[in-house]
């Protein structure tokens, strides 16, 4: 198993550029997140998903949006990329809520906006 | 509302010496516990959990946490540590009541493990 793979693993972008960051996961797991880890931050959640067609905001959702489609893909995207929005994104996914089963990780996507 | 707080941004500790990363929660129901480590530019890794049961729990690598109810804590613990255990670990916490999709992470505690 692959596990939870996150594309791009580095990325640049210019002041009011676009892109969707991609995730997906192959343990059909109901549950995906998506956190962005600043320095002496921990995780901050910007979004997350229960289940394919539904998805909710976290703490810190303005700028970014995001859609479930299918069980496996979680994609992230920024509309109008801001220097604020530089952090390393991390997606996560869990099985479902009964079994308090822990989240397996991406191992993230390093974005620059400059 | 619900948070987890590690009070150390660091921990230094001589290998072989028994090391404490602290961490402290507030939930408004049942909590549900974890500890992460993270390697340098890799996602988080799982070690633990707390659900229910033994107030001490067994993770990988040697790792264990002691859930203590009164105190609102869950410090992870070795008794022996190891230089390769340096990394970044996080606690993180479910709610049992509000909010039980979503967990909560501390900022962090960096373990510096000296040969």
């Amino acid at each position: 198993n692959a596990g939870v793979t996150q594309t791009p693993k580095f990325r640049i972008l210019k002041i009011g550029q676009s892109m969707t960051l991609q995730c997906t996961q192959d343990m059909n797991h109901n549950y995906m997140y998506w956190y962005r880890q600043d320095p002496g931050m921990g995780l901050k959640l910007i979004y997350y998903s229960v289940g394919a067609g539904i998805t909710d905001k976290g703490e810190v959702p303005n700028g970014y949006n995001v859609s479930r489609s299918t069980t496996e893909d979680f994609p992230l995207r920024l509309e109008l990329a801001a220097p604020s929005q530089t952090s390393v994104y991390f997606c996560a996914s869990s099985y479902n809520r009964d079994t308090n089963q822990p989240q397996h990780f991406g191992d993230g996507t390093r974005l620059s906006i400059l | 509302a619900q948070s987890v707080a590690q009070p150390e941004d660091q921990v230094n500790v001589a290998e072989g010496n028994p090391l404490t990363v602290k961490c402290t929660y507030s939930v408004s129901g049942n909590p549900y516990l974890f500890w992460y480590v993270q390697y340098p530019n890799r996602g988080l890794q799982f070690l633990l959990k707390y659900i229910t049961g033994d107030n001490l729990v067994k993770g990988s690598y040697g790792f264990e946490a002691e859930f203590n109810k009164s105190q609102t804590s869950f410090h992870l613990k070795k008794p022996s540590a190891l230089v390769s255990d340096s990394a970044l670990y996080f606690c993180a916490v479910r709610d049992g009541g509000v909010d039980f999709n979503k967990f909560y992470f501390g900022s962090g505690t960096k373990l510096n493990v000296k040969p």
